[in-house]
């Protein structure tokens, strides 16, 4: 079975500057899907970021990027000129690239906070 | 609001009660997910659905617990006779499911608590 960990319970970055969240996963196949959410107080969660795990190329979006070492099995995501609405509680997750089998495993999470 | 809906958005109710939370997918969407999340933990998960097909359950669903999505559309998940351990979040998600890569979008969940 794949786990997901984040190790960091809580992170706090000065509006404006640079936060990266860590993430280790455990699996042993060799084809499969990472994603980073977000969950902002008492709203949905949000897909951030995603990334192929067949794909040697980190993916990014705007101000979010992800540094992704398939050997070391490691997911961090970089928040680049943090923003009062990055504030969130934010999930790494694990997803089969096997048809059929659809399930996301999720980390306990990192509440990132901002400050202003 | 073209999101995933979840009703009842809370729930509160005494052990041994009954209850059902329904969800309603983005249009379109075949691909239905049931996920608890307990405080302080990632979403767990529960049950999936292609279309109106029931087609993996989690061990964490036990027989008080029961899903179903009729004519693919909309998801009920029932809890028969609750517990205390059954208060969580449950959320929904659904997804186009025509690539593998197609986002899971979620719903705003049904935070139940359990007296």
């Amino acid at each position: 079975a794949q786990t997901v960990t984040q190790s960091q319970p809580e992170m706090s970055v000065q509006e404006a500057e640079t936060v990266t969240l860590s993430c280790t996963y455990d699996t042993s196949e060799s084809d499969y899907y990472l994603f980073w959410y977000k969950q902002p107080p008492s709203r949905q969660m949000i897909l951030v970021i995603r990334q192929e795990a067949y794909k040697q190329q980190n993916a990014t979006e705007n101000r979010f990027s992800v540094n992704f070492q398939k050997a070391a099995k490691s997911f961090s995501l970089k928040i680049s000129d943090s923003q009062l609405g990055d504030a969130a509680m934010y999930f790494c997750a694990y997803r089969s690239a096997d048809f059929g089998n659809e399930k996301l495993t999720f980390g306990t999470g990192t509440r990132l906070t901002i400050i202003p | 609001d073209t999101g995933v809906s979840q009703d009842p958005r809370h729930k509160i109710t005494k052990r041994g009660q009954n209850v059902t939370f329904r969800c309603d997918p983005i249009s379109e969407h075949n691909r239905l997910y049931w996920y608890r999340q307990t405080l302080g933990q990632g979403p767990e998960f529960l049950t999936y659905f292609q279309n109106e097909a029931q087609l993996e359950k989690s061990r964490l669903l036990s027989d008080r617990f029961s899903a179903e999505r009729p004519k693919g559309s909309f998801s009920t998940l029932e809890i028969q006779r609750t517990e205390q351990g059954d208060s969580a979040m449950y959320l929904c998600a659904s997804r186009f499911g025509l690539a593998i890569t197609d986002t899971q979008y979620f719903g705003p969940g049904t935070r139940l608590t359990v007296l």
